[in-house]
């Protein structure tokens, strides 16, 4: 089965541009989350998504993020336009519901992140 | 504000010595404690994981205390081992009906060095 899957590992952008991040969760997972780790700190829920729908978004930073997740599938986050304190590392991660996919119910999958540096 | 405080930022062991990691929350309503272990380049991958009805949990070389009335619960990794090298997070979360299994506080890390 394969993991969770994002791209790109790396980016670097200028403030002001826009960069966007994309995320194949393990197929068959209705869940998928956000999250995000700027150096040093912890790893901070950005939002959760079941299916194509937002089920929660309370952690999105502001307005310059906007994530979507079109067809229940993959899902990209979107940062335009970019400020310097958006570096960091963007992880996905996804989960099935109960019988679904190997992995089961209770366990939350990450990907390896995609790091984001602007300058 | 943040609700996990994990201790301590990094950690040195010598091979065969015990790892202890300490988290400390806030909010009561957590009820689901997991730990998730990050290799470099890779993302963070559940380790182990324990609810607030049991104060202990083992799994092979890694123990999970919890003590309820401090708000506090620890990692303890015995006979640590070089290829215990990594990132280490505590989580907290809720047992909502499952729904919220996937939204986590996590704990800023802690970088375990295990020396040969």
């Amino acid at each position: 089965e394969a993991g969770v899957t994002q791209f790109p590992s790396h980016s670097v952008i200028e403030k002001g541009q826009t960069v966007t991040l994309r995320c194949d969760p393990i197929s068959g997972h209705d869940n998928l989350y956000w999250y995000r780790r700027v150096m040093g700190k912890e790893i901070k829920f950005l939002l959760h998504f079941v299916k194509e729908s937002k089920q929660d978004e309370s952690g999105m930073p502001n307005n310059r993020f906007l994530a979507e997740r079109t067809g229940g599938t993959y899902s990209t986050l979107k940062v335009q336009p970019a400020e310097l304190e958006d570096s960091g590392v963007y992880f996905c991660a996804s989960r099935g519901i109960r019988g679904q996919g190997a992995t089961g119910a209770n366990v939350l999958t990450f990907g390896a992140g995609s790091r984001l540096t602007v300058l | 504000q943040q609700q996990v405080k994990q201790s301590p930022q990094s950690l040195i062991v010598q091979k065969g010595g015990i790892s202890i990691i300490n988290c400390a929350y806030e909010n009561t309503a957590f009820d689901y404690f997991p730990w998730y272990q990050q290799f470099p380049g890779k993302g963070p991958a559940l380790l182990i994981a324990i609810r607030p009805d049991v104060s202990e949990k083992k799994e092979g070389r890694f123990t999970i205390s919890f003590n309820k009335s401090a708000k506090q619960f620890s990692l303890h990794i015995m006979d640590s081992q070089p290829g215990d090298s990594a990132t280490y997070f505590c989580a907290a979360g809720f047992n909502a009906g499952g729904t919220s299994y996937g939204k986590l506080t996590f704990g800023q890390g802690t970088i375990l060095t295990v020396h040969p």
